[in-house]
């Protein structure tokens, strides 16, 4: 089976470009959850949909960043634009629908100078 | 509120030798608890979770954890360590039907030869 996959795995930019990032989950999954990973801390929830509709978003920063899941699978979040702070990692995982255990993908390292 | 402490950052432990990693949580409802492990350029692989019946949960990699009720901790163990073991462990907490997790900041492992 497919895990979580993520792209681009690396992406430098300049502060006040934008940024997107691409989520494809586990086929099945209804759950899609993005997190914010800043070195030294756990990850942060960002947002999370179940199927294409926005369930908690209430960590967002919602002046620069925006998610959506058009089609109810694959997902798309972007940053703009972007600031030195929102240099972390961005991971994608994925869940069946009520179900406790997400799944994880490798994440996307963003660094902003 | 809600919230994950693992209280140390850093630890070394010989290979071969036993180790145990610590967390508490707190939390309103009944949580579910989570040990993830994280290499480096890589995302969260789930080692083991808790949500009832026996307090001692087995998992992947020959890691164990034990949920104490009275001390809110949920602690790693491992009997004996080695090299590939050396990554960062993140304990989280989340609902019982999906939502988000909670993660403390995480301790980092590394193993002497």
């Amino acid at each position: 089976e497919a895990g979580v996959a993520q792209s681009p795995r690396y992406k430098i930019i300049e502060k006040r470009q934008s940024v997107a990032f691409w989520c494809n989950p586990i086929s099945g999954h209804a759950t899609l959850y993005w997190y914010q990973q800043i070195l030294g801390q756990g990850p942060k929830l960002l947002i999370q949909f179940q199927n294409n509709g926005v369930v908690d978003d209430s960590q967002l920063p919602k002046d620069r960043f925006s998610a959506e899941r058009l089609k109810g699978v694959d997902s798309t979040l972007k940053i703009q634009p972007a600031k030195l702070e929102d240099s972390a990692v961005y991971l994608c995982a994925s869940s069946l629908w009520g179900a406790e255990t997400q799944y994880f993908g490798p994440g996307t390292r963003l660094l902003v100078l | 509120a809600q919230s994950v402490t693992q209280p140390d950052i850093h630890i070394t432990v010989s290979e071969g030798a036993s180790l145990e990693l610590r967390c508490n949580y707190s939390y309103g409802a009944t949580p579910y608890l989570f040990w993830y492990v994280q290499s480096p350029g890589q995302g969260l692989q789930l080692l083991l979770k808790y949500f009832s019946g026996d307090t001692l949960v087995q998992g992947i990699k020959g890691f164990e954890a034990e949920f104490k009720r009275s001390q809110s901790s949920f602690n790693l163990r491992k009997p004996s360590v080695h090299w590939s073991d050396a990554a960062e462990y993140f304990c989280a907490v989340g609902p019982n039907q999906g939502g988000k997790l909670i993660f403390g900041q995480g301790t980092e492992l590394s193993v002497k030869p």
